[in-house]
Formats: structure tokens, C-alpha cells, sequence
């Protein structure tokens, strides 16, 4: 079974600052990882994947994750926070044996203090 | 069109009462998706179609809770006597279909569910 965990439904940054949303994932078999990042009442933007390539992966909007197998984790980051940054994000694992169902961590909610 | 659609946006409906929720995916994706998402949590999985046919409707969960994809396109999500735990929001995910890793799930906005 596999599974994500994200630590802090709720992140707050000043503008400018740094943004880092922790993602920890537990797979029997090597995955595929995901962010995304919803906007109210709008629907799941895929900001980034991880399929075994390079371990830093750069996404939309100037966000990145890394890759460490020997912590189990996906953090995804960002150097400086905007106010158009604040939204939920959703960490997400897949198997990556095929066309399968994505499991979804609980979300984050990034607020951007001016 | 360029994207996932669904509709309506927003059903309100009386416990008891049966519902059909549309998802439209991209054009060309053979792969669509179902998710439901209560409130404060992340979307869980529901049912997968690869084409017509559902290739994991494990996520289901029970049998008030059915859903069709008869030409391999439109889906219909169906919940029949519907109760108050149902309300959520209903998410549509569409894919190319293609094994590994260059499939991606592309979201609709979802139908949001109210259940009186």
C-alpha cells in the first residue's frame, strides 16, 4: 500500500520568504510523486512530478522538490513566497506500474503574510 | 475543449434522493478518473476507466455508488439514496492512457455535493 504524509495543514510565510511544504511518502515499490497545488474553487494544477529521472525536480511557478529515498521525503520549496503563491497543496503518490489511481496526502494551505 | 469539465458545478440535493454528476475529459484521453474530496481532506480515489470499461473501482464505497463510461468518453458518476455523508466534492481527473510515467491526471473543477 502507499501512502504520503504531509506535516502542517497549515503554513504561513511573509512574502518573499522562503516556502518549504513537507511530504513524506511510504511505497513498496519505488513511486511516482506529485504536487499540486489547488486554488479556490478551482480544480488540482499539477505543479510538478517525480518518475525516477532527476532527483530536483523543477515545476510551474518557480517551485521545486527533491527527491531522497533515504529520507522517504518530497518537500516541495520555493525561494521567494508571492501572494498569488497562497492556495492548498497536495502531495501525491502513484505505483509506477501503469495508469493507476493517485493517493492524495491530506493538503497543506500556504497563507503569504504582505 | 482544453480541459477536464464537469457538471453542474454545484448539486444540492435531499437525503434519499438520486444524482448523476457528468465528467467531460480532454479530448483523445483514454483514461478518466474519479475522486471525492471532504471537506479538509485530499481527494480519495473512487474509480478508474481505461476506455469504456472500469479497470479499478475499488475506491467505491459502497453500492448506492455506481459509475458509467458507455463510448468511452463522457463518464457519469450515479449515487443512488443519497445520505448526508456524501456530500463532498466530486473530482474528474482525465490521462493519455499511456503507461509510466508520461501519464499525467489533468483535473476538472469539480461538482460540489450537498446533500440536505
Amino acid at each position: 500500500a502507499q501512502s504520503v504524509t504531509q506535516l502542517g495543514s497549515h503554513v504561513s510565510v511573509s512574502e518573499g520568504a522562503l516556502v518549504l511544504l513537507r511530504c513524506n511518502y511510504s511505497s513498496s515499490v519505488p513511486p511516482y510523486l506529485f504536487w499540486y497545488v489547488q486554488y479556490p474553487n478551482q480544480g488540482l494544477q499539477l505543479l510538478l512530478k517525480y518518475t525516477s529521472a532527476a532527483t530536483l525536480v523543477k515545476g510551474i511557478n518557480g517551485f521545486e522538490a527533491e527527491f531522497k529515498k533515504s529520507e522517504t521525503s518530497f518537500h516541495l520549496t520555493k525561494p521567494s513566497a508571492h501572494m498569488s503563491d497562497a492556495a492548498e497543496y497536495f502531495c501525491a503518490v502513484r505505483s509506477n506500474f501503469g495508469n493507476e489511481k493517485l493517493t492524495f496526502g491530506t493538503g497543506t494551505r500556504l497563507t503569504i503574510i504582505p | 475543449g482544453a480541459g477536464v469539465s464537469q457538471t453542474p458545478s454545484n448539486k444540492v440535493t435531499e437525503k434519499g434522493k438520486y444524482v448523476e454528476l457528468r465528467c467531460d475529459p480532454i479530448s483523445g484521453h483514454t483514461a478518466l478518473y474519479w475522486y471525492r474530496q471532504s471537506l479538509g481532506q485530499g481527494p480519495e480515489f473512487l474509480i478508474y476507466f481505461q476506455g469504456t470499461g472500469a479497470a479499478d473501482d475499488s475506491g467505491l464505497p459502497n453500492d448506492r455508488f455506481f459509475a458509467v463510461r458507455p463510448e468511452g468518453s463522457v463518464s457519469t458518476l450515479k449515487i443512488q439514496r443519497t445520505e448526508r455523508g456524501d456530500s463532498a466534492v466530486y473530482l474528474c481527473a482525465s490521462s493519455r492512457g499511456v503507461a509510466g510515467a508520461k501519464d499525467t491526471q489533468y483535473f476538472g473543477p469539480g461538482t460540489r455535493l450537498t446533500v440536505l
